[in-house]
């Protein structure tokens, strides 16, 4: 099974700052990676894909990066509405698998 | 507009059994593979299970395997989940999702999710 690692696992942040979060995965996935956030009591929504798309009707201050075993989802300018928990997950294979999750909380 | 419901959720004792629904609308169904995610309380996202369009093919989380069954009826445009031998562990919501491509792709779409607790 492919184990993905999130990093952080809680941040600190103020609006305006730019925000990275990092996710490894145990092997090589290509660009088989998505990125979801998801709030409180809320199912998770989709916001990359393909390591670096980015999903219809999401900011563009959202941006992905990354292949083969080393990915980051970088927020430029974080804003109130940003605060949230952030997955990644690979779908290069089965069983598919999320990253134990960062959650962005305000400093 | 795409929706998907879930059903089924409540309050079962440990080695009980349910039945968890999800309901698709505003997509051709039988088009897409869909899966189960759950999280527990305050925890992250586990995949749970999953099934091809044509649902020719399953596939199960380790922790699940042998307890769970998934299947669809095309026909209803409904995604099911059996669950049997439950355990305290099992305790999360249960959320279905529609992957964004045929067979692959992330999850584009997800339902609202329903709550299973198992305690006696």
């Amino acid at each position: 099974d492919i184990q993905m690692t999130q990093s952080p696992f809680t941040l600190s942040a103020s609006v305006g700052d730019r925000v990275t979060i990092t996710c490894r995965a145990s092997q090589d996935i290509a660009s088989w990676l998505a990125w979801y956030q998801q709030k409180p009591g809320k199912a998770p929504k989709l916001l990359i894909y393909k390591a670096s798309t980015l999903e219809s009707g999401v900011p563009s201050r959202f941006s992905g990066s990354g292949s083969g075993t080393e990915f980051t989802l970088t927020i430029s300018s974080l804003q109130p509405d940003d605060f949230a928990t952030y997955y990644c997950q690979q779908y290069s294979s089965y069983p598919l698998t999320f990253g134990g999750g960062t959650k962005v909380q305000i400093k | 507009e795409v929706q998907l419901l879930e059903s089924g959720g409540g309050l079962v004792q440990p080695g009980g059994s349910l039945r968890l629904s999800c309901a698709a609308s505003g997509i051709t169904f039988n088009n897409y593979a869909m899966s189960w995610v759950r999280q527990a309380p305050g925890t992250g996202l586990e995949w749970v299970s999953g099934i091809r369009g044509g649902g020719d093919q399953t596939y199960y989380a380790d922790s699940v395997k042998g307890r769970f069954t998934i299947s669809r009826d095309n026909s209803k445009n409904t995604l099911y989940l059996q669950m049997n031998s439950l355990r305290a562990e099992d305790t999360a919501v249960y959320y279905c999702a529609k992957r964004e491509v045929a067979n692959t792709g992330p999850f584009d779409y997800w339902g609202q999710g329903t709550l299973v607790t198992v305690s006696s």
